[in-house]
This record gives structure tokens, sequence and C-alpha cells, in this order.
């Protein structure tokens, strides 16, 4: 079946640089979400890309999708310390049929060093 | 926004005791719920999807007698852990979309297990 790879596991910055987590799929996917989860709280959604090569951009969140939709990445710039939690890709199930059942990636923890 | 109401947000109960967990819908109706276990530091982990008005479909591994999924309304799905163990120790944490999955799915708090 799909698996969501994501790396890297954790990722350290200092307050200010930038951080990326990459999200790849063994299939194509039809769609890719993003969520985001602070320490201790809940997944919250970010963002959804549909088309090949979409580029996506929430403030200083940069978000892609490839162009044979088997990978996407989310890029923050010039990270803060409101940043920190654990990023989230998901996408559909193949076998889900008419309906959506989300398969997540492992997250990136991102640790914002002030 | 939408919102996803889920009660407890923790608790702490004895082997062989049986603990319910209830999420609700608060300003839309979901015909289909997900409930995830996550570990700490980990992925989330798909258990069962909980459909309106019919049985639970649980993924490979899950016990079905033991995670008892009731979803009777259009609001209201409930996960009950029977006999809990210290193994079933976790983070617990339901999931519903209120405009179509291409809108993105909205989560509970979680409820956090302590079996001791």
């Amino acid at each position: 079946g799909q698996q969501v790879m994501q790396i890297p596991q954790y990722q350290h910055v200092q307050e200010g640089e930038d951080f990326t987590t990459y999200c790849n799929s063994s299939t194509t996917l039809s769609n890719i979400q993003w969520y985001k989860q602070r320490p201790g709280g809940h997944p919250v959604f970010l963002i959804q890309l549909v088309k090949s090569g979409e580029v996506k951009k929430q403030k200083r969140l940069t978000f892609q999708f490839g162009e044979a939709k088997k990978n996407s990445s989310l890029h923050i710039t010039a990270t803060q310390t409101t940043d920190v939690g654990t990023y989230f890709c998901a996408g559909p199930r193949p076998e889900s049929g008419g309906s959506y059942i989300p398969t997540f990636g492992r997250g990136t923890s991102l640790i914002v060093h002030p | 926004g939408a919102v996803v109401s889920q009660h407890p947000s923790w608790v702490i109960c004895k082997s062989g005791t049986s603990v319910k967990i209830e999420c609700r819908s608060l300003d839309f109706q979901a015909t289909t719920m997900f409930w995830y276990r996550q570990f700490p530091k980990q992925s989330l982990m798909l258990m069962a999807t909980s459909n309106e008005g019919s049985k639970a479909t649980y993924e490979q591994g899950v016990e079905k007698d033991k995670f008892l999924i009731n979803h009777a309304s259009l609001t209201l799905s409930t996960l009950t852990v029977t006999s809990a163990h210290p193994e079933d120790s976790s983070f617990y944490i339901c999931s519903a979309t209120s405009q179509g999955a291409n809108y993105g799915y909205t989560f509970g708090s979680g409820t956090r297990l302590t079996v001791v």
C-alpha cells in the first residue's frame, strides 16, 4: 500500500533560520495536505495542494507539490519560536475509493532556539 | 470554523476497566469520523473509520472487540477502550471534515489515556 515518507524527523534551527521538511510518496497522489501539531496539541489543517507543480504561500510558509505528484515540501522562511511544532503531510490512501482516508507521514518536529 | 469537541481530555483508569471517549462535531454533521492513536513523538496511526449508522471499519491489527466504536448520530462518535491495560495508554484523537476532504480535516483536542 501507499507509504508517505517524511524527512527529517527532527530539525533544530536558530530563530531566524529557514526550515524545510520533505514528504515523499511511493505512489502518485491526487493531492497532499499539510498539518501542524503544536506540543501537547492536536493537528491543525494548514493547506491542500492538488495540481502538479503547485506552489502556495501562507505568509512565511511555502508549500510545493512536485511535478510527478509524488513529493511535496514545506519551507518556512525566517523561523520564529511560534513555528515550533510537528509538521505532518498526509495523502489519500489509494484504495479508499470514493472516500478520502488520509495517510500521515511520520512528521518533522521543528525546534526553534531563540 | 469547524469545531470537533473531544472528551475527556485526559483520563486515568485501572487495568481491566473500560473508558469511553466522545467526539462531537459542534457545528456540522459528520457522516465519517476517523479515530487515531498517537504514541509520543510519533505519527498518527489510523485505528478505524467511524461511519454514521453503520459498523466501523477497523485497520488491520486493531482489535474491534477491544476498541468499540459507535457512531449513532451525525454529530457524535464514541470510542470505548474495553478491559484497558497499561499498553493501551496513549493519546487518542478523532477527526472529521465539515466541507469535504478537500478542505482538510478538523481534529479533536485528543484524549490522553493512562492505564495503571
